[in-house]
């Protein structure tokens, strides 16, 4: 069975400080892997990951994918009140319509 | 830009009852989604269409039902609502690439 694990569950930090995240997976016929932001409501993209292992950033948040190690990291550094929120782990799997396979999320809390 | 259109925000159900939730998207998307997300758990998917007179179901369809009778619009229909169908739920859609799915506002309901 496919599976996206994140970690941690649950993350509070202070504002200033650096936090990473992990979403590793155990996928059949891996395509991709997305990065997505939840605040009170709908979750916003951040990034989308391929098997070429080029690192996405967009200010101060990015990620890379380690395909050796089925996993992918999303950094963010001096982070904000405003980051404060659940972020997602998505992996796409071939031959299913662009079906996504979600992580339970990695919930941010940060604190002023 | 509208973008994924989901309405009601808010509804509170009796045990038994049906409703409809309505999806709408004006980015003439051809795949459209619908997940539920429970809290702590991830985006579950229920029902998804590759295009208007096409779909099929996802990890969790039990006691719902979809139609796609054109581009735009993919409602999701709960026949008999259970407790168990308390939940948020979101409609999503994604264009020629597939994998970057964009995601409505969602749906919170309760079932009483």
């Amino acid at each position: 069975e496919d599976k996206v694990v994140q970690s941690p569950l649950s993350l509070v930090v202070h504002e200033g400080d650096t936090v990473t995240l992990n979403c590793s997976y155990e996928v059949t016929n891996f395509r991709s892997l997305l990065w997505y932001k939840q605040e009170k409501k709908a979750p916003t993209f951040l990034f989308m990951l391929t098997s070429s292992g080029i690192e996405k950033k967009s200010g101060r948040l990015s990620s890379i994918l380690d395909k050796k190690e089925l996993s992918s990291i999303l950094n963010i550094t001096a982070t904000q009140t405003g980051d404060s929120a659940i972020y997602l782990c998505a992996v796409e799997v071939g031959g299913s319509q662009g079906n996504l396979i979600f992580g339970k999320g990695t919930k941010l809390s940060v604190k002023p | 830009n509208a973008g994924v259109t989901q309405t009601p925000k808010f509804r509170i159900l009796k045990i038994g009852q049906s409703m409809t939730l309505q999806c709408t998207q004006d980015m003439n998307h051809n795949y459209m989604y619908w997940y539920r997300q429970d809290p702590g758990m991830g985006l579950k998917l229920i029902y998804y269409s590759v295009g208007a007179g096409i779909t099929d179901k996802g990890e969790v369809p039990n006691g719902y039902n979809v139609s796609r009778s054109t581009t735009e619009d993919f409602p999701l229909r709960l026949e008999l609502a259970a407790p168990s169908q308390t939940s948020v739920y979101f409609c999503a859609s994604s264009g020629v690439g597939k994998n970057i799915q964009y995601f409505g506002a969602g749906t919170r309901l309760s079932v009483l």
